[in-house]
């Protein structure tokens, strides 16, 4: 079936540091992969996405790489700031059936002074 | 702002209510999806409309049922609540067509239900 799995749950890393957030799926036809963060009480919010025939995607202190053959794709933000400490979901279009996407189940980053 | 609109904000209920939560797209777009955040969840989908039609359909439950209106907005119609239907609704929208179908979310509407 359709599955997203993502990795770790809760991160915490100091102000400066990188962080990296990895997702796995479960259909190979996957075609497109976006990422969200969402702050608490608000709306979910897209930072960057990916498409199945890009490798990596970069934009500013984000990039998120894709390895079509293991089926997963991560996200790496740099220099974390303490405005970067949120919720932040994965998630991929499966093909078949609409446009609908599937998440992942979210992994809260912290980002400390 | 994304440009999705959602009323009402908030909605406090009973168990066994009904309710209608609404959904007003980005300009132009004609895809509509709706999901479900739960306490501590991630985002489950419920259901998508593309121009009018059920395009796509998620784990939504018997009790819940949506349509799109000629306008393009969206609602959500949720009976017979109970407890557990406590949670976030977001909407979301996108253009439908072709490979550039972002989805973005409107503010969501907290629903309690006690």
């Amino acid at each position: 079936g359709e599955n997203v799995e993502q990795h770790p749950s809760t991160l915490s890393v100091q102000e400066g540091d990188s962080a990296v957030i990895k997702c796995t799926y479960s259909d190979s036809a996957s075609n497109y992969f976006p990422w969200y963060k969402q702050e608490l009480g608000k709306r979910p919010q897209l930072i960057i996405d990916i498409r199945s025939n890009v490798g990596e995607k970069k934009d500013q202190r984000i990039a998120v790489t894709l390895n079509k053959t293991a089926k997963h794709f991560s996200l790496h933000i740099t220099e974390t700031q303490p405005e970067d400490s949120a919720v932040y979901f994965c998630a991929a279009r499966f093909t078949g059936g609409g446009n609908k996407l599937t998440f992942g189940t979210g992994t809260q980053l912290k980002v400390e002074l | 702002d994304s440009g999705v609109t959602q009323t009402p904000k908030h909605l406090i209920t009973a168990t066994g209510q009904r309710v209608t939560l609404r959904c007003s797209p980005r300009s132009g777009d004609l895809s509509v999806y709706w999901y479900q955040q739960s306490l501590d969840q991630g985002l489950q989908f419920l259901i998508q409309y593309y121009n009018g039609e059920e395009r796509a359909k998620g784990n939504i439950l018997e009790r819940f049922s949506a349509q799109q209106f000629p306008d393009l907005h969206s609602e959500l119609n949720l009976s017979s609540l109970e407890l557990g239907d406590s949670a976030l609704y977001f909407c979301a929208s996108s253009s439908g067509t072709g490979r550039s179908d972002t989805q973005y979310f409107g503010p969501g509407t907290r629903l309690t239900v006690l």
